[in-house]
């Protein structure tokens, strides 16, 4: 089954404590992304990546890093969380966003709590 | 860049009744228009979608209208059903960037009563 998946689906944490949510894909997409969701800022992308090793910042990229070392995979990294990174976080993929007018598949969402 | 405004942010209609949600955007190079239907819990899902090429799609109760030159286009859906509860998010995908960035609006929520 094409899908793009998430871990954790939950989690809580504390101020300062890193943690990395994984995304992986099975439809072989290139272009893979981040949005964190909030009550009435609707989706917004954290990062984004083309293809292997190719990444780049969206709207709100601060205090987030992500690696894409392979094309299925693409973890976004908190390397010291805050509770205003408390918020819902989708990843999303496309088999080629250069194309430009594409599907986007969303992942399960991840829900993530930072006290 | 591309911002996206949607209305209303809430939505209340009668089971049987028509809704509708409007988007407007900023960049004329925008040519991707799709629209998300989350429910609760629940990741957000492509309901529809419209290229600036094309004024108007319908798939079954739902439809989108683009109106490039007023830079606005509006989701209809007619008939309204309890399980069309969620909320709606539209987005507008610029060209010029190179890459598909999608920028959403804020969403509405829609609620249908029986």
């Amino acid at each position: 089954e094409a899908q793009v998946t998430q871990n954790p689906r939950y989690l809580i944490t504390v101020t300062g404590k890193k943690l990395t949510v994984t995304c992986s894909q099975n439809m072989n997409h290139e272009y893979m992304s981040w949005y964190r969701q909030d009550p009435g800022l609707g989706l917004r992308q954290i990062y984004y990546s083309m293809n292997v090793e190719v990444t780049d910042k969206g709207d709100v990229p601060e205090g987030y890093k992500v690696s894409r070392k392979e094309k299925r995979n693409f973890p976004l990294i908190l390397e010291s969380p805050s509770p205003n990174q408390t918020s819902l976080y989708f990843c999303a993929s496309s088999l080629n966003g250069g194309l430009s007018q594409e599907t986007q598949y969303f992942g399960p969402g991840t829900r993530l709590l930072v006290l | 860049g591309e911002n996206v405004e949607q209305h209303p942010s809430t939505l209340s209609v009668q089971e049987g009744d028509s809704a509708v949600i409007k988007c407007t955007y900023s960049d004329s190079a925008s040519n991707y228009f799709p629209w998300y239907k989350q429910e609760l819990g629940k990741r957000p899902q492509l309901i529809i979608d419209i290229r600036s090429n094309v004024g108007e799609k319908k798939d079954q109760r739902i439809a989108v209208t683009l109106n490039k030159t007023a830079k606005h286009f509006s989701l209809h859906i007619t008939e309204t059903q309890p399980e069309d509860s969620a909320v709606y998010f539209c987005a507008a995908s610029s060209m010029n960037t190179g890459f598909q960035k999608l920028v959403f609006g804020t969403g509405t929520r829609l609620l249908v009563s029986p």
